[in-house]
């Protein structure tokens, strides 16, 4: 498996409070995604990295931000958690961004917003 | 809006047949193709990946792109029991630094 470690596994936390997700990844790997699944929706992408403090939006980002201090760690912050940012949150890394650049997935974060 | 296209399922084959999973897409820039398998509670592992129209083959899969009809396709051979899991398409454009784009996976079951 690539070297992806995302923490907290599992969190519970109640609307309202932020949340902040961590990805490390010792792969020195540039790329850094966040996705999010759910049911009936597959996996969409928040916000991803292209190098230490370079980010852009994804697919889903609103309500989400994102921070890189450092090659391998990626940070994601739900700045005001809400019920609907309930889901599992996938982090992965790429090698290389070009078209022939392959994902890597970490184990996952399980968020419960109550 | 960039989409790709799976059949959900659940998609039932016996033991030792040949399991066929499709998926299609919408964005014809698209350059590379990623199948994904992914366990209940599990996160997506990559199975294969392929760039160029045609077939290609790792052990008892086999990808097949038709970029013309923006079509791609996983076929396992030999389904084995430990070949049940959710089968995700993913999609990238062209160039770039962009992510993934999913499919909603279909869920495959091989009965033995």
């Amino acid at each position: 498996d690539a070297g992806i470690t995302q923490s907290p596994r599992h969190k519970v936390t109640e609307t309202g409070t932020p949340v902040t997700l961590r990805c490390h990844q010792t792969e020195n790997h540039r790329y850094m995604y966040w996705y999010r699944q759910d049911p009936g929706h597959g996996l969409r992408l928040i916000h991803y990295s292209y190098g230490v403090k370079d980010t852009d939006k994804g697919e889903v980002s609103d309500g989400y931000s994102v921070s890189r201090s450092k090659t391998e760690d990626f940070l994601l912050t739900l700045e005001s958690a809400t019920s609907s940012q309930t889901s599992v949150y996938f982090c992965a890394i790429s090698e290389t961004g070009t078209a022939q650049g392959t994902q890597y997935f970490g184990p996952g974060t399980r968020l419960l917003v109550l | 809006q960039k989409e790709v296209e799976q059949n959900s399922g659940p998609l039932s084959v016996p033991e030792g047949a040949i399991a066929s999973l499709n998926c299609t897409y919408s964005d014809r820039g698209s350059q590379s193709f990623f199948w994904y398998r992914q366990y209940s509670g599990k996160s997506p592992e990559l199975i294969m990946f392929i760039y160029s129209n045609g077939d290609k083959e790792d052990g008892r899969f086999t990808a097949q792109l038709n970029k013309a009809s923006q079509y791609v396709s996983l076929l396992i051979r030999d389904s084995q029991p430990s070949d049940s899991a959710t089968y995700l398409c993913a999609v990238q454009p062209g160039g770039g630094a962009d992510g993934l784009t999913f499919g909603k996976g279909t869920h495959l079951i091989i009965q033995p």
